[in-house]
């Protein structure tokens, strides 16, 4: 089965700072999507961003970005001008050639400095 | 534009107890999951049903019971609570047959085993 790593349990950033999630996966599959969720203290998870593995552009979704390194198998999450509302828990997830599965990370909880 | 609807939010159970966990989807969708959320653990595929009338075992099945009722319906029935089985508990659901499709989430389950 593929594992997802997120090895930052909590990450602070002050805000209108820029702040780096880390996500790294383990598979042998070369076709595969990766995806961010954001979980704010609502509980609602939330789909911030989506990457295709076949895609050499990184995706971007206003002041979300990702920085898709496939050799590296690392998917991290770049968050701009971060504000308030941007504190949550944040898990990367992977699905595969068996797409009725998707695996979690361990999530990265987010706080945001006034 | 209910999305994923889970029934109830909050349950306290005994040790022993049964209960069923009810979610609905109003989006067509093809496939359903259960995930369970534990601190530090990110979410884990309990079931799944690809389509209606199947399902499938995801990582973490056991004292747990699942039924697609219909294609809007998918149930997560414990019959016999452990404490080890307090958790918060998400249903998903997705088109299915693409990997570019996101999970839409619930907004969960806390569920509380004394």
């Amino acid at each position: 089965a593929q594992t997802v790593t997120q090895s930052q349990p909590e990450m602070s950033v002050q805000e209108a700072e820029t702040v780096t999630l880390s996500c790294t996966y383990d598979t042998s599959e070369s076709d595969y999507y990766l995806f961010w969720y954001k979980q704010p203290p609502s509980r609602q998870m939330i789909l911030v961003i989506r990457q295709e593995a076949y895609k050499q552009q990184n995706a971007t979704e206003n002041r979300f970005s990702v920085n898709f390194q496939k050799a590296a198998k690392s998917f991290s999450l770049k968050i701009s001008d971060s504000q308030l509302g941007d504190a949550a828990m944040y898990f990367c997830a992977y699905r595969g050639d068996n797409f009725n599965k998707f695996y979690f990370g361990s999530g990265t909880k987010l706080n945001v400095k006034p | 534009n209910a999305g994923v609807t889970q029934t109830p939010k909050f349950q306290v159970l005994k040790t022993g107890q049964s209960m069923t966990l009810q979610c609905a989807q109003d989006m067509n969708h093809n496939s359903m999951y259960w995930y369970r959320q534990d601190p530090g653990m990110g979410l884990r595929l309990i079931y799944y049903s690809a389509s209606e009338g199947t399902t499938d075992k995801g990582e973490v099945p056991n004292g747990y019971n699942v039924s697609r009722l219909n294609k809007r319906e998918f149930s997560l029935r414990l019959e016999s609570a452990a404490p080890s089985q307090t958790s918060v508990y998400f249903c998903a659901s997705n088109l299915g047959g693409l990997r570019n499709q996101p999970q839409h989430f619930g907004d969960g389950t806390r569920l509380s085993i004394l």
